[in-house]
């Protein structure tokens, strides 16, 4: 059974700082993996979609890499903004009937001014 | 714009009182879900529809209904709530093709406190 794993579950660092979010997974048969930011209170919103076959996707200040072999993604956040502060959550869409979403339980992110 | 909508944004209700969330999505999207979050479990698929009429049970199905007669509507019915249904749903939408689901949109929640 997949099981998605966010470490840390929480990290506060200084505004400015490049910082990096990780997400494990434990069976590489995935169609997709999706990084999802979520504010105090409000929805999620899509940041990046890495498809199976790729390495990495970059929007912005944001860089996430998918190594399947290992079970690994990292979503690398470059110069940090108290704006960044949030929820981040990892999810992938594993190969199976139903195309289940499996989730981590987040890293919730404060980055400080 | 693309979005998905859910009503209400907030809902008190008491048990045993039936209740419906809905559930919109402009995009012309086949796949839609219901997830709810709750702290320490995180999200949970509750039901999913892959098209307009194909419906199907996800993790947490007990005590939830719902149907799938629009392609752009997908509402979650509580027949008779209970206060171990208060929790934040989420109502979710994606494209899909034969063999792959892409990106998946969320509605912003509904928070549901059954007392």
């Amino acid at each position: 059974k997949q099981e998605v794993t966010q470490i840390p579950a929480a990290l506060s660092v200084p505004e400015g700082e490049n910082l990096v979010l990780n997400c494990s997974f434990t069976d590489s048969a995935i169609y997709n993996l999706q990084w999802f930011r979520q504010d105090p209170g409000k929805g999620l919103t899509s940041l990046l979609l890495i498809q199976s076959s790729q390495r990495e996707q970059t929007s912005g200040r944001l860089n996430a890499s998918l190594d399947k072999s290992s079970g690994r993604s990292t979503l690398y956040i470059a110069a940090s903004q108290p704006g960044d502060s949030a929820t981040y959550l990892c999810a992938v869409r594993i190969l199976d009937s139903n195309y289940q979403l499996i989730w981590g339980a987040g890293t919730k992110l404060i980055i400080k001014p | 714009e693309a979005q998905v909508t859910q009503n209400p944004r907030y809902l008190i209700t008491v048990t045993g009182k039936k209740l419906t969330v809905t559930c919109s999505q402009n995009m012309n999207h086949e796949y839609m879900s219901w997830y709810r979050q709750d702290p320490g479990l995180g999200l949970r698929q509750i039901y999913y529809s892959m098209n307009v009429e194909v419906t199907d049970k996800g993790d947490v199905p007990e005590g939830y209904k719902v149907s799938r007669k629009e392609k752009r509507n997908f509402p979650l019915i509580l027949e008779s709530p209970s206060p171990n249904q208060t929790s934040l749903y989420f109502c979710a939408s994606s494209s899909s093709g034969a063999t792959q689901i892409y990106e998946q949109y969320f509605g912003p929640g509904t928070r549901l406190t059954v007392t």
